[in-house]
């Protein structure tokens, strides 16, 4: 069973478009994050959620909304892609905000 | 506001001899010390961490490391390099209170035969 999955694994699109990248942990963790991994592979975080409650918000554009509809997910959607958004998007999550972190696969937006 | 500093962009070592990846921190509380590992076109794994108590910390795949306050440092150690070693690292801290986890900017290890 995978602890932390990401839908999709790839995702290329137009740029102006919206696009969602969702994430799923059957873990029981609390605290759910996403970052961002660059092309240098400098990672950043963007959010973090504990009990579906918005706890960090990184300044990131208002472009990227995220929405946790339950303690188990955390989706990611994006509103008039950009071409710096391009991307890797890693979804984690941890038992809480002090414990260890727990990686998705990743997704790879390609903003063309 | 917290910061890691790893140092070396690329650390090169012989399999079978030890290596080090160096991780230095900075922080206004006590430090919560993280190192992972990635593999291409992986996420991120989970080696080992250092909240409180014994200053050196086993983790993961025979990995170590060493807190050591006075040089703000939490070095990563493994005592005999193996080829299936080479990948990135990455050394991570928070601080106390609602702070995010903040992430070095890598160091590509590379173990050769």
């Amino acid at each position: 069973d995978t602890a932390v999955s990401q839908t999709p694994k790839y995702l290329v699109t137009q740029m102006g478009n919206d696009k969602s990248i969702k994430c799923e942990q059957n873990l029981g963790h609390d605290t759910m994050y996403w970052y961002k991994q660059d092309s240098k592979k400098f990672l950043k975080i963007m959010f973090s959620y504990n009990n579906k409650e918005l706890i960090i918000n990184e300044t990131v554009p208002n472009r990227f909304s995220p929405k946790s509809p339950d303690k188990a997910h955390l989706n990611l959607h994006i509103n008039s892609l950009e071409l710096g958004d391009s991307a890797v998007y890693f979804c984690a999550s941890s038992r809480s905000s002090y414990n260890e972190q727990f990686f998705g696969p990743g997704t790879r937006l390609t903003v063309l | 506001a917290q910061s890691v500093a790893q140092p070396e962009d690329q650390v090169n070592v012989a399999e079978g001899n030890p290596l080090t990846v160096k991780c230095t921190y900075s922080v206004s509380g006590n430090p919560y010390l993280f190192w992972y590992v990635q593999y291409p076109n992986r996420g991120l794994q989970f080696l080992l961490k250092y909240i409180t108590g014994d200053n050196l910390v086993k983790g993961s795949y025979g990995f170590e490391a060493e807190f050591n306050k006075s040089q703000t440092s939490f070095h990563l150690k493994k005592p005999s390099a193996l080829v299936s070693d080479s990948a990135l690292y990455f050394c991570a801290v928070r601080d106390t209170g609602n702070t995010p986890l903040v992430f070095g900017k890598g160091t590509r290890l590379s173990v050769i035969a």
